[in-house]
């Protein structure tokens, strides 16, 4: 079935350790790619998108996300975690495919960092 | 500069009553989206809306749910004779266009208790 993977659910790290959290999906054709973050008590947040052009996509907060369409991944990545990176993240596509205006979720992922 | 308003925040019903949920979008956005997400799940999605109409609502259980977003006002997401099962976060969305060149606006969502 179609679908957006996040197979990473709850990551535990320590302050200016590296990070990268893993999204896969199986829509064929062309997507669009988005990575939304939820801190505590909070509502999603844009974190960054791809639509095309340069695969590597540099967003807000210090993140970025590489899209390698061999793959059909969409990794998301920081060099240096901080405390307050401490939310839940979620990556998502839309394809023409399932209609543009349809958004599809991964489950999340938990990233809990320790001070 | 009002983002995407949901109300109420949290939502307490017992079995059998009826549950409203209201959205209002960012102001100017036209189109608007309905997402649950259950406990330890992604978000699903449930029902896409414009004004007047819905366009996709191939999310939406068959029986009990439905959703407006009338002329005037805001989006309305109602659940009839809630049962146990349909305790989760509802989150509302606004983009001002479709989803594949514009990214969604969420709401704070509304946590929908039943008892």
């Amino acid at each position: 079935a179609q679908s957006v993977s996040q197979h990473n659910h709850h990551v535990i790290l320590s302050e200016a350790a590296s990070l990268e959290l893993g999204c896969n999906y199986s829509y064929g054709g062309t997507v669009n790619l988005f990575w939304y973050v939820q801190y505590p008590g909070q509502h999603l947040q844009l974190l960054l998108k791809y639509f095309s052009g340069d695969p590597l996509v540099k967003g807000i907060k210090g993140f970025e996300a590489e899209f390698i369409k061999s793959k059909f991944s969409f990794n998301l990545r920081k060099p240096s975690v901080q405390w307050s990176d401490t939310a839940e993240y979620f990556c998502a596509v839309n394809a023409e495919s399932i209609g543009n205006e349809k958004l599809t979720f991964g489950t999340g992922t938990r990233l809990t960092i320790i001070p | 500069n009002a983002g995407v308003m949901q109300n109420p925040r949290h939502l307490v019903r017992r079995r059998g009553q009826e549950a409203r949920l209201r959205c209002s979008p960012v102001k100017g956005h036209s189109h608007v989206y309905w997402y649950r997400q259950l406990p330890e799940e992604g978000l699903k999605f449930m029902v896409y809306l414009q004004k007047e109409n819905i366009i996709d609502e191939s999310g939406m259980p068959k029986e009990r749910f439905s959703a407006e977003f009338p002329k005037e006002g805001p989006s309305i997401l109602r659940i009839q004779q809630v049962v146990r099962g349909d305790s989760a976060a509802y989150f509302c969305a606004s983009s001002p266009r479709d989803t594949y060149n514009s990214p969604l606006h969420f709401g704070n969502g509304t946590r929908l208790t039943v008892t």
